[in-house]
């Protein structure tokens, strides 16, 4: 069975950083494609960044590029999100969801919420 | 970036019926890599459709999925009380990924 489940959700200052983490399991983790997506309190879904399955490639929302970093360490099945410079805006609940060899997102786990408050 | 735009924003219908949600992207989707998802209140989006027109694994056979360019809809045949819920449409085909603003389907 598939799982993915997210974890580092805290309230922080606006200004500071964060980093998330998403354990993966139930499947070889170092044939997909992974990714962030999050969900503000009450609003829609937006895509927040991705990652190919060795970490060559890369890709960002503007609203996140230059402050967020995506990373996996393949031999801890894991997924992380470094966040910095962290703004009001970026309070969401944060995803992570496993893409298929197409690139839609078949698994997705519970969430981690970040709250940026002063 | 390609903007979805999702129409309409509720849309209120009866157990049994049928609805038609609409997704109209800005520009169009790269060879049909478009998805539909379905969330419901404190649950994780779960993938109905990719590809534009294919279920996934054990989604049910009332879930189609339909359009190509810049349409898309994503059919439910007949109502049924657990599929009331809220409806995403996203493309994937190109940089930066996107969603739609959503459909929200309620009871009637």
């Amino acid at each position: 069975e598939v799982q993915l489940v997210e974890s580092g959700g805290v309230v922080v200052q606006p200004g500071g950083s964060l980093r998330l983490s998403c354990a993966a399991s139930g499947f070889t983790f170092d044939d997909y494609t992974m990714h962030w997506v999050r969900q503000a309190p009450g609003k829609g879904l937006e895509w927040v960044s991705l990652i190919s399955w060795d970490g060559g490639s890369t890709y960002y929302a503007d609203s996140v590029k230059g402050r967020f970093t995506i990373s996996r360490d393949n031999s801890k099945n894991s997924l992380y999100l470094q966040m910095n410079s962290l703004r009001t805006e970026d309070t969401a609940l944060y995803y992570c969801a496993k893409a298929t060899a197409s690139g839609s997102l078949d698994y997705w786990g519970q969430g981690t919420l970040v709250t940026v408050s002063s | 970036e390609i903007v979805l735009t999702q129409s309409p924003g509720t849309l209120s219908l009866s157990p049994g019926e049928r609805a038609t949600l609409s997704c109209r992207a800005s520009q169009s989707v790269s060879s049909s890599y478009l998805a539909w998802y379905q969330q419901k209140p404190g649950q994780a989006p779960r993938l109905l459709i990719y590809g534009a027109s294919s279920r996934a694994t054990g989604i049910p056979d009332r879930f189609s999925g339909s359009g190509s360019g810049t349409d898309f809809t994503l059919t439910i045949s007949r109502l049924e009380p657990e599929d009331f819920a809220v409806y995403y449409c996203q493309q994937y085909g190109s940089s930066p990924i996107t969603f739609g603003g959503g459909t929200k389907v309620e009871i009637k």
